[in-house]
């Protein structure tokens, strides 16, 4: 058990909303990474978060936001959201300093109709 | 960045066979784990390999760091080992991003 949990599990939205999604890691895991897998592919990475702030992106643009609260819980908003936007987020948690294990969690499947 | 390829990219195999999966990495790397993508989703750690050869039961791995390759092994494979096997590696220091591999399906038939 990674003890990552995500919420919600799946998501609808309408192109052009806004979306946040919600990221909590186990106790001892301070550093947040997002990844967006799309259908038939592997995932890919967004950006990472360590100490509330954001340390390395990937090539994803400005309308991907995120957050890290005291807690190391994180969020991840998507703006003005494509149809291409349809994917599974994932989120992914270590320790800074420790063990460059990453544990998963289960994911949130987004649809942009 | 660093490029990853998997391969093959489907294989199916009848319960008990044994199979080779593979990783090519293009440059060097501190950290390659292997993974396993249940049907809804969930990313499952299977093996943490930069280096070196390792064993979990029916799974074995092992990573030739010096040739920037890497192998998973299943053997006696069953129904339940069905799913996405992707290998991803961490080419910068400590700096926990991932790049992934576009995965092998794995099919087990009864």
């Amino acid at each position: 058990d990674a003890g990552v949990t995500q919420s919600p599990t799946h998501l609808i939205k309408t192109r052009g909303q806004q979306v946040t999604l919600r990221c909590s890691p186990k106790s001892g895991h301070d550093t947040v990474s997002w990844y967006q897998q799309a259908l038939g592919q592997g995932p890919q990475f967004i950006f990472q978060y360590y100490e509330e702030e954001e340390r390395q992106r990937g090539n994803f643009p400005d309308r991907f936001s995120g957050h890290q609260f005291p807690n190391y819980s994180s969020e991840l908003n998507v703006n003005a959201l494509l149809l291409g936007d349809s994917a599974l987020y994932l989120c992914a948690a270590a320790s800074w300093g420790g063990p460059d294990t990453q544990y998963f969690g289960p994911g949130t499947r987004l649809t942009v109709l | 960045g660093i490029q990853v390829e998997q391969s093959p990219p489907d294989l199916i195999l009848q319960e008990g066979a044994n199979s080779t999966l593979r990783c090519n990495f293009s440059d060097s790397v501190n950290n390659l784990q292997w993974f396993h993508q249940n049907p809804w989703g969930q990313l499952i750690n299977l093996f943490y390999i930069p280096s070196g050869t390792k064993q979990n039961g029916r799974l074995s791995a092992t990573t030739v760091a010096t040739e920037r390759y890497s192998l998973l092994y299943i053997s006696s494979s069953q129904t339940t080992d069905s799913g996405v096997y992707f290998c991803a590696v961490e080419s910068g220091s400590n700096d926990y991003k991932l790049s992934f591999g576009a995965g092998t399906t794995v099919t087990v038939r009864a």
